[in-house]
């Protein structure tokens, strides 16, 4: 079946610093792969996505390229601010019929000031 | 706010309890997905319909659990007897008419109802 890991949290920077949260995933054929970010007391939100090996999904700053080759789908920023604190889940589908979201355990990210 | 709504936000009960829970999906969306995520993980799938169809459920909803979109718009989660294990922040999420088979529409997800059962 379809699963996807990425790495335990929290994850605790300072502002400006560099980020990236690893994401592996197992699953047949071409899934879609997504980053979903739920900030505190809010609902989860999409942040970016990739639907295809080597496409790069960006929003706010935020990366991650879609690596077949390694099943991989790691988030990076180059600069991150106290606003991204937040919980952070990598996702993936695999647009049959249904697009259900099999999710990662979420890393949770602090940026000090 | 045109959001996706749920109701209530927060729900303690007594175990063997019965509880409901209510998704109000952005209007114009036809798939409308029930999930749930403990403390700590992430959510985990559990139904999606299709309008007022029921079209898949998950090995996680076990017979305690029923979920309903009689006209296609709002839905209602169910779970009868409820059990400890059942705690869970429970998460409705909507999408626009799917164009084909292989595509895919962005899921917006409302704010949870997060259940207690002591």
């Amino acid at each position: 079946g379809n699963s996807v890991t990425q790495m335990e949290g929290p994850v605790t920077l300072s502002e400006e610093a560099f980020l990236t949260i690893n994401c592996t995933y197992t699953a047949t054929g071409y899934p879609s792969l997504f980053w979903y970010v739920q900030y505190p007391g809010e609902g989860l939100q999409l942040l970016l996505k990739a639907t295809k090996a080597d496409d790069k999904g960006s929003n706010k700053g935020f990366e991650a390229t879609y690596r077949k080759e390694t099943t991989s789908f790691h988030l990076e920023k180059g600069s991150v601010q106290v606003s991204d604190s937040a919980v952070y889940f990598c996702a993936l589908t695999h647009n049959n019929a249904g697009n259900m979201l099999t999710f990662g355990g979420g890393t949770r990210l602090m940026v000090k000031p | 706010d045109t959001g996706v709504s749920q109701d209530p936000r927060h729900k303690i009960t007594k175990r063997g309890q019965n509880v409901t829970f209510r998704c109000d999906p952005i209007s114009e969306h036809n798939r409308l997905y029930w999930y749930r995520q403990t403390l700590g993980q992430g959510p985990e799938f559990l139904t999606y319909f299709q309008n007022e169809a029921q079209l898949e459920k998950s090995r996680l909803l076990s017979d305690r659990f029923s979920a309903e979109r009689p006209k296609g718009s709002f839905s209602t989660l169910e779970i009868q007897r409820t059990e400890q294990g059942d705690s869970a922040m429970y998460l409705c999420a909507s999408s626009y008419p799917a164009s084909g088979r292989n595509s895919y529409n962005e899921q917006f997800f409302g704010p949870g109802t997060r259940l207690t059962v002591l």
